[in-house]
C-alpha cells in the first residue's frame, strides 16, 4: 500500500528552529514535495527533493533519504506567519500522481 | 515558476445544477490534477486530467459526476454535475511541471463551492 506519515501538530516559538518529519512507504518514488497551506488558502509549493541530501531555500530547507523513506522540512528563524499546515507529498508510480500526507499543523507562539 | 488562474473563486449553487471550474496555466505543464478539500482536512485527489483523452479517476469519483476536459497543455475544466449539499467543498486544480531537480508543482487559488 501507499502511506505517508507526518505528525499531526507541532508548536514552536518565534525565532526558533523546527523540524517537521515525513516518512513514506510507496510502491515507487519519483520525488517528494513539501507544501505550506494557510487556513482557507490553496497550498503553496515549498520544495522538491528527488535526490538524497539537503535542499536549501532561504529560511526553509528540505532533506531526503530515499533508503530510509524519510524526509524533513526545516524552518529557521520562525515567524508568526509560518503558522500553517505543512503537507508532505510523494510522487509515486508511473502515473505521476501525488500521494499526500494528512499535514502537520504548526503553531508559532510569540 | 508557473501561475495557475482558477475561476470562479467561489459560488453558491442550487441543488441539481452543475458548475464548471476552469484552470488556466501560464506555461505548458506535464500533468494537471483536480482535488477536493474539506475545511481542516487534507487533499483528496479526484482525477488526473489527461491532455486530449479521458481523465483518470480515483476510486469513488466517476466521469458522469465530475466530467473533466483538458484540450491542451495549459487549460483544464472540472464540472461538478447534478450537485447536492454533499458536494460543498473547496475544489483545487494543480499542475506539475517536470524539470529534474527543478520539478515544481502549483495550485490554483481554489473554488469554494456551497450547494444549497
Amino acid at each position: 500500500g501507499q502511506n505517508i506519515d507526518q505528525p499531526t501538530e507541532m508548536t514552536a516559538t518565534e525565532g526558533a528552529i523546527v523540524q517537521i518529519n515525513c516518512t513514506y512507504q510507496t510502491s515507487g518514488f519519483n520525488g517528494l514535495f513539501w507544501y505550506q497551506q494557510h487556513a482557507g488558502e490553496a497550498p503553496t509549493f515549498l520544495s522538491y527533493n528527488v535526490l538524497d541530501g539537503l535542499e536549501e531555500k532561504g529560511r526553509f530547507s528540505s532533506f531526503l533519504s530515499r533508503s530510509k523513506g524519510y524526509s524533513y522540512l526545516l524552518l529557521k528563524e520562525l515567524q508568526m506567519k509560518d503558522s500553517a499546515s505543512y503537507l508532505c507529498a510523494v510522487n509515486a508510480g508511473n502515473n505521476r500522481k501525488l500521494i499526500w500526507g494528512l499535514g502537520t499543523s504548526l503553531g508559532v507562539n510569540p | 515558476s508557473a501561475v495557475i488562474s482558477q475561476k470562479p473563486s467561489r459560488d453558491i449553487c442550487q441543488r441539481g445544477t452543475s458548475l464548471t471550474i476552469q484552470c488556466q496555466v501560464d506555461s505548458q505543464v506535464t500533468m494537471m490534477f483536480w482535488y477536493r478539500q474539506q475545511p481542516g482536512q487534507s487533499l483528496t485527489l479526484i482525477a488526473t486530467a489527461n491532455q486530449g483523452s479521458e481523465a483518470t479517476y480515483e476510486s469513488g469519483f466517476v466521469i458522469d459526476k465530475f466530467p473533466i476536459s483538458r484540450p491542451n497543455l495549459t487549460f483544464s475544466t472540472l464540472t461538478v454535475s447534478n450537485m447536492s449539499p454533499e458536494d460543498s467543498s473547496i475544489y483545487l486544480c494543480s499542475a506539475l511541471k517536470r524539470g529534474g531537480r527543478n520539478t515544481e508543482a502549483f495550485f490554483g487559488q481554489g473554488t469554494r463551492l456551497t450547494v444549497v
